[in-house]
């Protein structure tokens, strides 16, 4: 079973500038989140995608959108960088959308410093 | 609106002493309630959720819906409890599950 995994591990971004982060699902799993955790914080959900659609979002801007591919990758996309967008940014699996008792498996994520 | 509380940043407790993490919830339907560690440098990943009734590595958590609390608790700390504590909340918005977590509580495990 191979597990969620997410590049890159580290990147570093000047204001108002884009980034996108990449993830990859574990193995059966059609459904990924993404969260936010800034220093000292929770992890924040931003948004959910299942079979290519965005199927929830969080108290997010526009400027965070994502991408899921029809091999349940993702790519969180953020235009316009602020400097609080600096945080940890996890991705996480699971097998079902709407079932809210299912585990859900995350990446190790990539911590983005905003400059 | 959901939301979760866990009041302590750090808890500092000896080897061998009992361990009580604290976790208070906010939601409107029926919750589902989850613990989540994150050991020194390694993912987040699942400890255990009231669902399931189970004791994983000695813990266990037990939800009382009259004082929206889901505290997770171990007799006996061991040193390598010593980890990133988030309680965690699921719920749905719209059609999506998604997880709210708490702020986190660090346990330190001492000799």
């Amino acid at each position: 079973e191979t597990g969620v995994t997410q590049s890159p591990t580290h990147l570093i971004k000047t204001r108002g500038q884009q980034v996108t982060l990449r993830c990859s699902s574990q193995s059966g799993h059609n459904t990924v989140s993404w969260y936010q955790q800034a220093l000292g914080q929770g992890p924040q959900f931003i948004f959910q995608y299942y079979r290519e659609e965005e199927n929830g979002r969080g108290n997010f801007p526009p400027r965070f959108s994502g991408l899921q591919f029809p091999n349940y990758s993702s790519e969180l996309n953020v235009n316009a960088l602020e400097l609080d967008d600096s945080a940890l940014y996890l991705c996480a699996s699971s097998s079902s959308r709407v079932r809210s008792t299912d585990t859900q498996y995350f990446g190790p994520g990539t911590r983005l410093t905003v400059l | 609106a959901q939301r979760v509380t866990q009041p302590e940043k750090l808890l500092s407790v000896f080897k061998g002493a009992p361990v009580e993490l604290k976790c208070n919830y906010s939601y409107s339907g029926s919750p589902e309630l989850f613990w989540y560690v994150q050991y020194s440098r390694q993912r987040l990943q699942l400890l255990l959720r009231h669902i399931s009734r189970e004791s994983i590595k000695g813990f266990t958590a037990d939800l009382n819906k009259g004082e929206t609390s889901f505290h997770l608790k171990k007799p006996f700390a061991q040193e390598e409890d010593s980890a990133m504590y988030y309680c965690a909340l699921s719920g749905n918005t719209g059609t999506a599950s998604k997880l709210t977590f708490g702020t986190g509580t660090r346990l330190q495990v001492t000799l």
